[in-house]
């Protein structure tokens, strides 16, 4: 069964603190590893898109890795700003080559204090 | 980016009642547009696949008939929660893929609260 497993559930961190945020993955056949960022109340935001194993992608202070099992997304120096529930997803079992059709984790609600 | 825009963002309903949520790509057309349901601290979870002009396809689950899914035109694509409960009150969020572009990218709405009492 197809499962996205995302850590921590939380994290606080001060302004400039950097950390990583964990999404851990079992698929048959990875067919693409999504990051979107959700504010509250809101629909979420596309980020980055990941195919194969050591792909990385970078967009202002984040950046997005990807092994066989799992991936990570880098934030250095984050801001207050950046404070938002970060998701990742992968292409489920009916994935037809697009964004939809994905398996979603629960996220990492990430707090950057000022 | 290409917007998606839902319709209502939120709505209170009587126990018994149906609700309709529409999801509109403003500035694209999308043949294929998707709903998701998301309960508090749990994941977003697809509910079908909407295509234009034919029958929604349903994940596993999820009633058909209790969650109607039209798709009648290349930018709108309607759910209609038929007989709320409570226990439907959750945050339903569509998505639309742009496609002819470089890499595929889905477009979320911003979501519809909806809650049942």
């Amino acid at each position: 069964e197809d499962q996205v497993t995302q850590s921590p559930e939380a994290l606080r961190l001060q302004e400039g603190e950097s950390s990583s945020l964990n999404c851990s993955y079992t698929v048959s056949g990875l067919r693409g590893l999504f990051w979107y960022r959700q504010d509250p109340g809101k629909g979420p935001e596309f980020l980055f898109t990941l195919y194969s194993a050591g792909e990385e992608k970078e967009k202002e202070r984040l950046k997005a890795t990807l092994t066989k099992k799992e991936s990570f997304l880098h934030i250095t120096a984050p801001k207050p700003e950046d404070s938002a529930t970060y998701l990742c997803a992968v292409g489920g079992s009916n994935y037809g080559g697009s964004q939809g059709n994905l398996i979603f984790g629960k996220g990492t609600k990430l707090s950057v204090k000022p | 980016g290409a917007v998606v825009s839902q319709h209502p963002s939120r709505v209170i309903c009587k126990s018994g009642t149906s609700v309709k949520i529409e999801c509109r790509s403003l500035d694209f057309q999308a043949t294929t547009m998707f709903w998701y349901r998301q309960f508090p601290k749990q994941s977003l979870m697809l509910m079908a696949t909407s295509n234009e002009g034919s029958k929604a396809t349903y994940e596993q689950g999820v009633e058909k008939d209790k969650f109607l899914i039209n798709h009648a035109s290349l930018t709108l694509s309607t759910l209609t929660v038929t007989s709320a409960h409570p226990e439907d009150s959750s945050f339903y969020i569509c998505s639309a893929i742009q496609q002819g572009r470089g890499n595929t990218e889905a477009f979320f709405g911003q979501g519809t609260r909806l809650t049942v009492v």
